[in-house]
């Protein structure tokens, strides 16, 4: 059980571009669900809470306008990159969790590439 | 500031012995433990969690809780060159969900 799955698993795009990612959590219900973005060689850095219903937890340093999170129903978050630039480039990771002491399950991530 | 501690390595092992990694944390309050793998371009993948002290065996891993000494490790038995890869340990600081804090990892490389 707690399977997450997101799609795409990697895109390339245009610098200018929006890239959205998609994270489903495919076998329970997740109320919140949660961003990372990792750099090569470096840790996981968390961007933001999505929660659903209501408007995400942004942490400090991570631009709303420029990373938008929507999270709609108990299953899917989106993460949409706007204007994607090519130091948005980077390994972007979804998570959740079946309640709040359960460990969080992660997405296979996405490998965005802005040329 | 709540923090979690890894040392980056790398830890290089033999194939065959036992691999320890360790992980210490700042908040007393926190209430349960998590080990995460994390090979090269992938992402992280649950291998053991914990949460009373002692320890917890699960294959060829055990996972050794000690709340009073804010540690928190992972052995690994018999080490193969396929756990090589980066190991992240992650703490749950509080029971809301929204406090779940990261270490830096600890990259483990095992020599055939």
């Amino acid at each position: 059980g707690a399977v997450v799955s997101q799609h795409p698993s990697r895109v390339i795009c245009k610098s200018g571009t929006s890239v959205k990612i998609e994270c489903r959590s495919l076998d329970f219900q997740a109320t919140t669900m949660f961003w990372y973005r990792q750099f090569p060689k470096q840790s996981l850095m968390l961007m933001a809470t999505s929660n659903e219903g209501s408007k995400a937890t942004y942490e400090q340093g991570v631009e709303k306008d420029k990373f938008l999170i929507n999270h709609a129903s108990l299953t899917l978050s989106t993460l949409t990159v706007t204007s994607a630039h090519p130091e948005d480039s980077s390994f972007y990771i979804c998570s959740a969790r079946l309640d709040s002491n359960s460990p969080l399950h992660f997405g296979n991530g996405t490998r965005l590439t802005v040329t | 500031q709540k923090e979690v501690e890894q040392n980056s390595g790398p830890l290089s092992v033999p194939e065959g012995a036992i691999a320890s990694l360790n992980c210490t944390y700042s908040d007393r309050g926190s209430q349960s433990f998590f080990w995460y793998r994390q090979y090269s371009g992938k992402s992280p993948e649950l291998i053991m969690f914990i949460y009373s002290n002692g320890d917890k065996e699960d294959g060829r891993f055990t996972a050794q809780l000690n709340k009073a000494s804010q540690y928190v490790s992972l052995l690994i038995r018999d080490s193969q060159p396929s756990d090589s890869a980066t190991y992240l340990c992650a703490v749950n600081v509080d029971n809301y969900g929204q406090n779940f804090v990261f270490g830096p990892g600890t990259r483990l490389s095992v020599l055939p």
